[in-house]
């Protein structure tokens, strides 16, 4: 059973940075695209960040790009999100998606929660 | 940037109706559309893949129809455990973007 463990949210002031992991298991990692989706609150879901399954391909949404990095650790089936400058924008659930490149995300970690306050 | 708009927001009816949900895309985008459902403090769940096709382990009261710009997931007799918020997803274009959801609740 593939599963997906996000891990790293938490309470952070506006400006800050913050990492966010995603553990991959039951799966050939390496293999697949990864992605991230966050979800304010009492809000639809956004896309955030795709990255492909060698790295070299990385893809980021408009509202997060020159402040968030996606990267990937293959040897440790990880993927991650790096965010800087953080705004009360910010402050939602990111989930941990597999797929994304060429398919549909079809597993989804349980999120971990980010929220922007001072 | 291609918009999804799905229609109605709200739906709402009983165990054993059928239910019928629409995502419009703003521009073409073939048959790269997904449906995912969001029950209430749970992570999504992919329920279709490219416009028809079930996602493993779900069931086949759950069918996808369209192309092009017009999509459709229809719930042939809701269980009580379909009552949930269900969203359209494409993958023609980046960014990737998702409609803004339709919740079918209990009447």
């Amino acid at each position: 059973e593939v599963q997906l463990v996000e891990s790293g949210g938490g309470l952070i002031r506006p400006g800050g940075s913050l990492r966010l992991s995603c553990e991959a298991s039951g799966l050939t990692f390496r293999n697949y695209a990864m992605t991230w989706v966050r979800q304010a609150p009492g809000k639809g879901l956004e896309w955030v960040s795709t990255i492909s399954g060698n790295g070299g391909e990385t893809f980021l949404a408009d509202s997060v790009k020159g402040r968030f990095t996606i990267s990937r650790d293959n040897s440790r089936d990880e993927v991650y999100l790096e965010m800087n400058t953080v705004g009360a924008e910010d402050t939602a659930v990111y989930y941990c998606a597999k797929g994304g490149h060429l398919s549909a995300y079809d597993v989804w970690g349980q999120g971990t929660r980010v929220t922007v306050s001072s | 940037e291609i918009v999804l708009t799905q229609s109605p927001d709200t739906l709402s009816l009983s165990p054993g109706e059928r239910a019928t949900l629409s995502c419009r895309a703003s521009q073409s985008i073939s048959r790269y559309l997904a449906w995912y459902q969001q029950r209430p403090g749970q992570a999504p769940r992919l329920l279709i893949y490219d416009t028809s096709n079930r996602a493993t382990g779900i069931p086949a009261r759950f069918s996808g129809s369209g192309s092009g710009t017009d999509f459709t997931l229809t719930i042939s007799s809701l269980e009580p455990e379909d009552f949930a918020v269900y969203y359209c997803q494409q993958r023609s274009n980046w960014p990737r973007t998702f409609g803004q959801g339709t919740k079918v609740e209990i009447k």
